[in-house]
């Protein structure tokens, strides 16, 4: 089945480490898109990328970073820098200039 | 993108059509109306779509008036599994900021038995 899988979805680490999460997607998508969601929240934009190689900053994208060495895959690093990283984390990904985005379970990331 | 207004809360029958607005009265004419909704600690998923035309899927129906300041979303027979929040975002091609979806706050949907 095709789809976006993202590991793990529960995550605990100290603070001061860094931690790295992952996104994985058979879709044959371009587009590929991290976003933080807190409680009662909706979605702020971390990064995204719309081609292997390349990638840009979201709306929060301090403390965090990427990589897209393969279009299937697009990790987010959750950096020590990052002040509240404890949060629920998505990933999507969509068929580049199409706005349907589809997205993973998500990481709940809890930073003890 | 336009700025959307959703109520933050409804409930809705088991079994009823369930009829959620959305105002987004800056909307500007190359700017889509998406829908998505999420259910509870799960990703959000993908609903339906409009320019200005009515439109219909296996999910829903989204209607958008004449002036495009607002649009309903159409839920025809609600279940139990239709209870999420759903999510109104404007904007324009996915080439214009990168593809990013502004999600405000939405709507909680309640469906009761």
């Amino acid at each position: 089945d095709g789809g976006i899988t993202q590991s793990p979805k529960y995550l605990f680490r100290k603070e001061g480490q860094n931690v790295t999460l992952s996104c994985e997607q058979n879709l044959n998508h371009d587009a590929m898109y991290w976003y933080r969601q807190d409680p009662g929240q909706g979605l702020r934009l971390i990064y995204y990328s719309q081609i292997v190689n390349d990638f840009q900053k979201g709306d929060i994208a301090e403390g965090y970073s990427v990589s897209r060495e393969k279009k299937e895959s697009f990790p987010l690093t959750v950096t020590s820098a990052q002040k509240n990283p404890t949060a629920f984390y998505l990933c999507a990904s969509s068929i580049a200039g199409r706005n349907e985005q589809f997205f993973g379970p998500g990481t709940r990331l809890t930073v003890l | 993108d336009a700025k959307t207004t959703q109520p933050p809360s409804m409930d809705c029958a088991e079994g009823r059509a369930a009829n959620l607005p959305c105002n987004h009265s800056t909307i500007s004419g190359n700017e889509y109306v998406y829908w998505y909704r999420q259910i509870h600690s799960q990703g959000p998923q993908y609903i339906i779509h409009g320019l200005k035309n009515n439109e219909t899927n296996e999910m829903a129906s989204l209607i958008i008036t004449e002036d495009r300041k607002s649009s309903t979303l159409i839920l025809p027979h609600a279940t139990l599994r239709d209870t999420a929040v759903y999510y109104c975002i404007v904007r324009e091609g996915a080439y214009n900021q990168g593809g990013k979806l502004i999600f405000g706050q939405g709507t909680e949907l309640s469906v009761k038995p």
